[in-house]
């Protein structure tokens, strides 16, 4: 399977605190891109990283990308209760336009 | 951001029946669209791509003669489950895309439940 891996693959913590959630992938890549999915809900689109950038962010989301380990990851600062949802990565190549999920992360945030 | 709209949002239909699930893109006109499945707890896996006046084109392991997509204009594409079984029960959700290097919008999905 060309699916990426996300770990951890569910994430417990206290209002206040950062999340910090990891995306492996196996193929070179254009783009990686990070939604939201709320439970029993479509995706939110949270960020877009292209290829030949390192770091991104926006508002609280800080997103890292390192292409010679074929990984990213994704930070929440100052996480709040509304944030509990699933994360998922998602990767599309240069050749097509397809996206490839990652297994996501189940991040719950305690209020 | 562009909107994109399913209906229905769920369905329950007996087993042997066929469903039909709308994907459409609301203010744009979308060159492809891409239909997912997702089962409880788990990732959204690809099934199929669909471009407006061709063909889908279906992943490795999706039966295209069970799951029948068609993309009648710019601004709708069909999926239908044919002869659904409780093992299709499952979530689908759709995007939309003015092409390769621009974003994918995502449907709120469609909620099938077969009995």
């Amino acid at each position: 399977s060309q699916q990426g891996e996300e770990d951890p693959q569910a994430l417990s913590i206290q209002e206040g605190e950062n999340a910090t959630m990891n995306c492996s992938y196996k193929t070179s890549i254009n783009n990686l891109q990070w939604y939201r999915q709320n439970s029993g809900r479509g995706l939110v689109h949270l960020i877009l990283i292209r290829s030949n950038e390192r770091e991104k962010h926006s508002g609280r989301l800080r997103v890292t990308l390192d292409t010679s380990k074929k990984s990213s990851s994704l930070l929440i600062t100052a996480s709040r209760a509304a944030d509990t949802a699933s994360y998922f990565c998602a990767t599309d190549r240069y050749d097509t336009d397809k996206l490839i999920f990652g297994t996501g992360t189940r991040l719950q945030v305690f209020p | 951001g562009a909107v994109v709209s399913q209906h229905p949002s769920w369905v329950i239909c007996k087993s042997g029946t066929s469903v039909k699930i709308e994907c459409r893109s609301l203010d744009f006109q979308a060159t492809t669209m891409f239909w997912y499945r997702q089962f409880p707890k788990q990732s959204l896996m690809l099934m199929a791509t669909s471009n407006e006046g061709s063909k889908a084109t279906y992943e490795q392991g999706v039966e295209k003669d069970k799951f029948l997509i068609n993309h009648a204009s710019l601004t709708l594409s069909t999926l239908t489950v044919t002869s659904a079984h409780p093992e299709d029960s499952s979530f689908y959700i759709c995007s939309a895309t003015l092409g390769s290097s621009y974003e994918q919008y995502f449907g709120p999905g469609t909620r099938l439940t077969v009995t």
